[in-house]
């Protein structure tokens, strides 16, 4: 039973172009939400997080907007770049954001042409 | 600042042989946690460390996989016997402590991991 979604494997933007990522959840307890890219051969780094008691993080480039009702969330980049290409990890947790508990989805590989 | 040191990066075993694999967190991160991430999956939870003691190991399989943190630094992940399934990367990732708080952001700090293949 997956709790934490990615229902699209991947992902094609032209650079200067804004980039969606989509996630969905399960579990209403989740209380916290990050999102991870991951280079090859490389581990996964932070880029965004946001709190259940909010619905919009932004962060430069990276937005990340949480809809609780719907149990969705999205990363927006804008405008996208070709360094931005990665697989990017939507992740969850609960409990006051205990991130031991971190649920992580399939990932979603985002390709930037130039 | 040095990252999470992992090794080694790669190992290939004949099933029913052990593995062991090495992670030295970024100092002062009293939380270390290990994952497995399967190909085309995300990282699964196999056990969480707060210092050297163990928080979270439910995911663990405790019949073949086990981990211990001497010390509070340095972790070690071993798997006695290897099975098939077991072909992954192990990421190990630590954090400064668990939890969200003021000017924290919980965020977890992943090494490069170790690819293990089982044949």
């Amino acid at each position: 039973d997956q709790q934490v979604k990615q229902n699209s494997p991947s992902l094609s933007v032209q650079e200067g172009r804004i980039s969606i990522l989509n996630c969905d959840y399960t579990n209403s307890m989740f209380d916290y939400f990050l999102w991870y890219k991951k280079y090859p051969a490389e581990g996964p780094t932070f880029l965004i997080s946001i709190s259940s008691i909010k619905d919009k993080n932004e962060d430069g480039r990276f937005t990340v907007f949480l809809n609780k009702s719907a149990k969705h969330l999205s990363l927006h980049i804008v405008p996208s770049q070709p360094g931005d290409s990665a697989v990017y990890f939507c992740a969850a947790s609960a409990g006051g954001g205990s991130q031991g508990n971190l649920i992580f989805g399939k990932g979603t590989k985002l390709s930037v042409k130039p | 600042e040095a990252g999470v040191a992992q090794s080694p990066r790669y190992k290939i075993i004949e099933k029913r042989q052990s593995v062991a694999f090495w992670c030295n967190p970024i100092s002062g991160h009293a939380t270390l946690y290990w994952y497995q991430q399967i190909l085309g999956q995300g990282p699964k939870l196999l056990i969480q460390f707060q210092n050297n003691g163990v928080v979270d190991d439910s995911q663990l399989p405790k019949d073949r996989f086990s981990a211990e943190r001497l010390k509070g630094v340095d972790s070690t992940l071993k798997i006695q016997p290897a099975k098939l399934e077991d072909s992954a990367v192990y990421l190990c990732a630590s954090s400064l402590s668990p939890g969200v708080y003021w000017g924290n952001t919980g965020e977890l700090f992943f090494g490069e991991g170790s690819r293990l293949t089982v044949l």
